[in-house]
Order: C-alpha cells, then sequence, then structure tokens
C-alpha cells in the first residue's frame, strides 16, 4: 500500500518555467513533511519541509503548498534552471514517535537551457 | 551537514556470495536506516535502527540482516547474494528530533552477476 503518492513521473520544462510537483497522502497522523533533491550519483538531501500547521513555506525559489483538509502538499519551483534538473522525492512523517518516513516514489525533473 | 559515508561506494559479485555494505556517521544520530533505490520503485526500506543493537525490519527485508554494535556504525548483510538485489543502497540517519529529516550518503551501487 503506497501510502504517498506522489506525481508525475516525470517532468521536463523550458528554463524559466514553473515545474510543480504533487503529493497526496492518506495517514492523518502524518505531521512533517518533506521535500528531498537528488542529483545523479549522490543520495537525497533536504530540499525544503513544512508542517500541517502552515499553507506555505518559501525558500528562494522553491515553495511547498500544503493542504491539509485535500491531504495534499506540492512542491513549485520558480523560475527553474537547469541546474534544477535532478529526481525530486516528498516524504511524509508522523505519529507520536514515528521516525519511519514514507516516500514518495520520485519525479525526474529536467530544465532545457 | 550530517557526515555519512557508505563504503564501498561500488561493487560487483557473483550470485550466492556474502556481502556486507557499512554505513558510519559522525553525528551521533540516534536513528540510521538502510534503503535501496531502483528505477520506478523510489526509495523503499530494508532495515532501521533505533539504537546500538536494536533494529527492525523494512518492507523489503526479506535476504537482508543489519546490524548495529556501535552508534555511529550500521551494516547491511546480503548472506547470499542474488541478482534482484542488484541496486542502489543508500544509508541514512536523523537524531529523532521533530523537523529533523534523514541525512543520506551517496550510497554503494551493487551489481550482482
Amino acid at each position: 500500500q503506497q501510502q504517498v503518492k506522489q506525481s508525475p513521473q516525470s517532468l521536463i520544462v523550458q528554463k524559466g518555467g514553473i515545474p510543480i510537483i504533487n503529493c497526496a497522502y492518506e495517514n492523518t497522523a502524518f505531521d512533517y513533511f518533506p521535500w528531498y533533491q537528488q542529483f545523479p550519483g549522490k543520495g537525497p538531501a533536504l530540499l525544503i519541509a513544512i508542517r500541517p500547521d502552515v499553507s506555505e513555506k518559501k525558500e528562494g525559489r522553491f515553495t511547498i503548498s500544503f493542504n491539509k483538509s485535500a491531504k495534499q502538499f506540492s512542491l513549485h519551483i520558480m523560475d527553474s534552471q537547469p541546474g534544477d534538473s535532478a529526481t525530486y522525492f516528498c516524504a511524509a512523517r508522523g505519529g507520536r514517535g514515528s521516525y519511519i518516513p514514507t516516500f514518495g516514489r520520485g519525479t525526474s525533473l529536467i530544465v532545457h537551457p | 551537514d550530517a557526515g555519512i559515508t557508505q563504503s564501498p561506494r561500488h561493487k560487483v559479485t557473483e550470485t550466492g556470495t556474502p556481502v556486507t555494505l557499512r554505513c558510519h556517521q559522525t553525528e551521533n544520530h540516534r536513528y540510521m536506516y538502510w534503503y535501496r533505490q531502483d528505477p520506478g520503485h523510489g526509495l523503499r526500506l530494508i532495515h532501521y535502527s533505533y539504537g546500538v543493537k536494536d533494529t527492525d525490519k523494512g518492507e523489503v527485508s526479506d535476504g537482508y540482516s543489519v546490524s548495529r554494535s556501535k552508534t555511529e556504525d550500521f551494516l547491511l548483510t546480503l548472506e547470499s547474494a542474488t541478482s534482484s538485489q542488484t541496486s542502489v543502497y543508500f544509508c541514512a540517519s536523523t537524531s529523532g528530533d521533530s523537523n529533523q529529516p534523514q541525512h543520506f550518503g551517496d550510497g554503494t551501487r551493487l551489481s550482482i552477476l
């Protein structure tokens, strides 16, 4: 059972475009939602994270939008650059004492110059 | 950033041989994890540890065992490697504090012929 569904699986945009990656979850006990960025040959690294008590969080060109009632959250990349080409994973973790995050299956993003 | 190193970074071996992958972290993190990453499947949890000598199974634990004799080291063993275990393996760790993400190593690419 996949508890975090991520879409799309792949995404191609032109430089300056705004790619959007969506994730939906089922477990209402989740209370921490990180996004990870992974470059080829490297491990995933934290990009930005949000808690359900806020609806939006921005860090530079990266924004998370969170809809608690719909149990959905999304990553927006403003003014995308070729250097943003990577695989992006959403994740969810939560419930008291739970330290086992559930990951989406990833989105491969290509930003053309 | 958390210091996590994995060794070896690459390994080619034959079916039926035992294989041990090592993960070493320098952050004194309580929790450590082993994942495998395969196309279309994202990150799948193999085993995790919540303290020295305290480990538990993840979603794809069959054919794998782990050991944690020190806080900083988490070993993954394939007792008798099979071709289906060809994958990229990632180790991660976290303190377990709220708002603290996992920190990943750069992976081990394992090929079983």
